[in-house]
């Protein structure tokens, strides 16, 4: 089975713009979950969708928000993007024991 | 509030010898707690998991222990080789109806030739 992928891997933004980030989970998988990981902070987790609802939610402002599609496809939104949104954005996927996370290479995005 | 510590230092150790990873948890009793492996620009990969019924749990070099009475988890690879150097991240399930995982920082492990 091919892996989660996550596009694009890079990003650069300036403050003040939006940003879509998606995800493909594994083939078969229905939920997806977003974190942010940053040294100082570690993996954050932003919020997991299954079957196109959201199931989960973090902490994080109303600025982050996700969507998944009836295949299982995910996108992450972060609207007004400041400086300390820079970070590695991952997702994650789960099978049906809901146990085990399934990551993807991640999103890695700069706000100058 | 819900703290999990990993061993903030790295570590550095010699080929061939046993690494030990430390998790300690405070405030909370998870039913499961995980243990994954990353390296530099990659997301983390699943190695073990080990429940809270169980003291022990093996996989090939690794071995996982789980004492919830001191609230804390063991990380051990034997025969540690060069391709171990990565960071090594602890999570623990926090809320068993919604699957929520908290994550520690993370312990960076250096193999040295």
């Amino acid at each position: 089975k091919a892996g989660v992928t996550q596009t694009p891997r890079y990003l650069i933004k300036t403050r003040g713009q939006q940003v879509t980030l998606s995800c493909s989970p594994i083939s078969g998988h229905r939920s997806v979950s977003w974190y942010q990981q940053t040294p100082g902070q570690g993996l954050q987790f932003l919020f997991e969708y299954f079957s196109e609802t959201q199931r989960n939610k973090g902490n994080f402002p109303g600025r982050f928000s996700g969507r998944q599609f009836s295949n299982s496809r995910s996108e992450m939104n972060v609207s007004t993007l400041e400086l300390g949104d820079s970070a590695l954005y991952l997702c994650a996927s789960m099978g049906g024991t809901g146990e085990t996370q399934y990551f993807g290479p991640g999103t890695r995005l700069l706000v100058l | 509030s819900q703290k999990i510590e990993q061993n903030s230092e790295a570590l550095n150790i010699q080929e061939g010898k046993t690494a030990t990873l430390t998790c300690n948890y405070t405030n909370y009793s998870p039913a499961y707690l995980q243990w994954y492996r990353q390296d530099p620009g990659r997301g983390p990969v699943f190695l073990l998991l080990i429940r809270e019924n169980e003291k022990e749990k093996r996989k090939e070099r690794l071995k996982v222990t789980f004492d919830t009475t001191l609230k804390q988890s063991l990380f051990h690879i034997t025969a540690s080789q060069p391709a171990d150097s990565a960071t090594y991240l602890c999570a623990l399930e926090v809320d068993g109806n919604n699957r929520k995982l908290i994550w520690g920082l993370g312990t960076s492990l250096a193999v040295n030739p």
